[in-house]
């Protein structure tokens, strides 16, 4: 079975400073996806960033990219020029790539409580 | 705005009590998905339905129980409600072509059992 995990629960960043969230997974899968969501204080969750485990290229988007070491099984998450608004739980998931069944389901983290200091 | 709606926003129950979450799915998606929530499990995978068929079950109680309508609606029904079951509960949807497509959340329903 799949697992994901974030080791830290919270961390703490200075307004338009960079901090890297930190996610590792495991399964014997070779084609998955991974995403980082957002979860605001509205609880609401919103998709941030999504990589394809084919795609050799780091995905970006924006202020925010990923750092995706398929080997090492690691797939971190950076968000540059931090604003207050970014404050949240951040959730890495996984989710296998073949269709139907079980397996499109996501899987998720523990989350990562990131507070944004002004 | 996600396109997903999830009635009601909230929702404070008893214990033994039964409610019924509502979900609309966005435009053209088929597939629904339902996640818990709770301090204690985490964000955790309920069950899927796709096109109106039960697609996968994940960890599910035999006391809740969902459906997928023609229009394709979905509603998660939890019975006998145990103060554990206090959890924010998700919808999410998804068009779901061969490789899968992007989970679109709802806001989700708070329900609190007393």
């Amino acid at each position: 079975a799949q697992t994901v995990t974030q080791s830290q629960p919270e961390m703490s960043v200075q307004e338009a400073e960079t901090v890297t969230l930190s996610c590792t997974y495991d399964t014997s899968e070779s084609d998955y996806y991974l995403f980082w969501y957002k979860q605001p204080p509205s609880r609401q969750m919103i998709l941030v960033i999504r990589q394809e485990a084919y795609k050799q290229q780091n995905a970006t988007e924006n202020r925010f990219s990923v750092n995706f070491q398929k080997a090492a099984k690691s797939f971190s998450l950076k968000i540059s020029d931090s604003q207050l608004g970014d404050a949240a739980m951040y959730f890495c998931a996984y989710r296998s790539a073949r269709h139907g069944g079980a397996t499109n389901k996501l899987i998720f983290g523990t989350g990562t409580l990131l507070a944004v200091q002004p | 705005d996600s396109g997903v709606t999830q009635t009601p926003k909230h929702l404070i129950t008893a214990t033994g009590q039964r409610v019924t979450l509502r979900c609309s799915p966005r435009s053209g998606d088929l597939s629904v998905y339902w996640y818990q929530q709770s301090l204690d499990q985490g964000l955790q995978f309920l069950i899927q339905y796709y096109n109106g068929e039960e697609r996968a079950k994940g960890n599910i109680l035999e006391r809740f129980s969902a459906q997928q309508f023609p229009d394709l609606h979905s509603e998660l029904n939890l019975s006998s409600l145990e103060l554990g079951d206090s959890a924010l509960y998700f919808c999410a949807s998804s068009v779901e072509t061969y490789r899968g497509n992007e989970q679109f959340f709802g806001p989700g329903t708070r329900l609190t059992v007393l």
